[in-house]
């Protein structure tokens, strides 16, 4: 069964709200925590990486500000999306590494995503 | 740097057909991972296959199998017989450790598409 959750899996919002999506690791502590983004017909771009109690680093182009993450604890990471934007509207994944799972592997366990519409 | 190239955008085949995605790699470590991953029009990413780089040994799984070979640096996907549930985006991602921090690199995924 899945490991990792996110909520919701749809939202459609209007132009100038916030959104938040939640990504919860359901039976391991994950201490870090990946965001991606997936345009239409894309692949999937690395964003940001989610670290428990401390400030999440971005990639280089990501807008700070714009997308904003909190991993208060050590199984949920939340990415919100500040005053949204059409040009916002994609598809969010996150991801988080079990140890015990995946041992030294690096291996990701994946969300089951959450699609953004914003209006 | 890392890399991952899945230069196949998009594959048609006709039902019971056998079909290739192929998957290049760049790296310059020497131990990293190698995942394939399929994605369903729902959206989620479903786990198919992790090989380390030590294990060039072929696997076959049911219908899937792949064929690892470091001397190309290609880990390509061949699905037997396939089957119109097949259709999906299929992703090739790499793993390797920089400095203690593992990262996925994504391929550009190969669209397959089974028709009946």
């Amino acid at each position: 069964g899945a490991v990792v959750s996110q909520h919701p899996s749809r939202v459609i919002c209007k132009s100038g709200t916030s959104v938040k999506i939640e990504c919860r690791s359901l039976d391991f502590q994950a201490t870090t925590m990946f965001w991606y983004r997936q345009f239409p017909k894309k692949s999937l771009m690395l964003m940001a990486t989610s670290n428990e109690g401390s400030k999440a680093t971005y990639e280089q182009g990501v807008e700070k500000d714009k997308f904003l993450i909190n991993h208060a604890s050590l199984t949920l990471s939340t990415l919100t999306v500040t005053s949204a934007h059409p040009e916002d509207s994609s598809f969010y994944i996150c991801s988080a590494r079990d140890l015990i799972r995946g041992g030294d592997t690096g291996e990701l366990f994946f969300g089951e995503g959450s699609r953004l519409t914003v209006l | 740097a890392q890399k991952v190239t899945q230069a196949q955008t998009e594959i048609s085949v006709v039902e019971k057909e056998d079909v290739t995605l192929d998957c290049v790699y760049e790296t310059r470590d020497t131990t990293y991972y190698l995942f394939w991953y399929k994605q369903p029009p729902s959206g989620e990413l479903v786990f198919l296959i992790r090989r380390n780089s030590f294990d060039e040994q072929n696997e076959i799984s049911g219908r899937y199998s792949w064929n690892f070979q470091k001397s190309t640096s290609s880990f390509n996907f061949t699905i037997t017989a396939s089957q119109v549930v097949d259709s999906a985006v299929y992703f090739c991602a790499l793993s390797e450790s920089t400095s203690g921090t593992y990262k996925y690199i994504f391929g550009t995924g190969t669209r397959l598409k089974v028709l009946a």
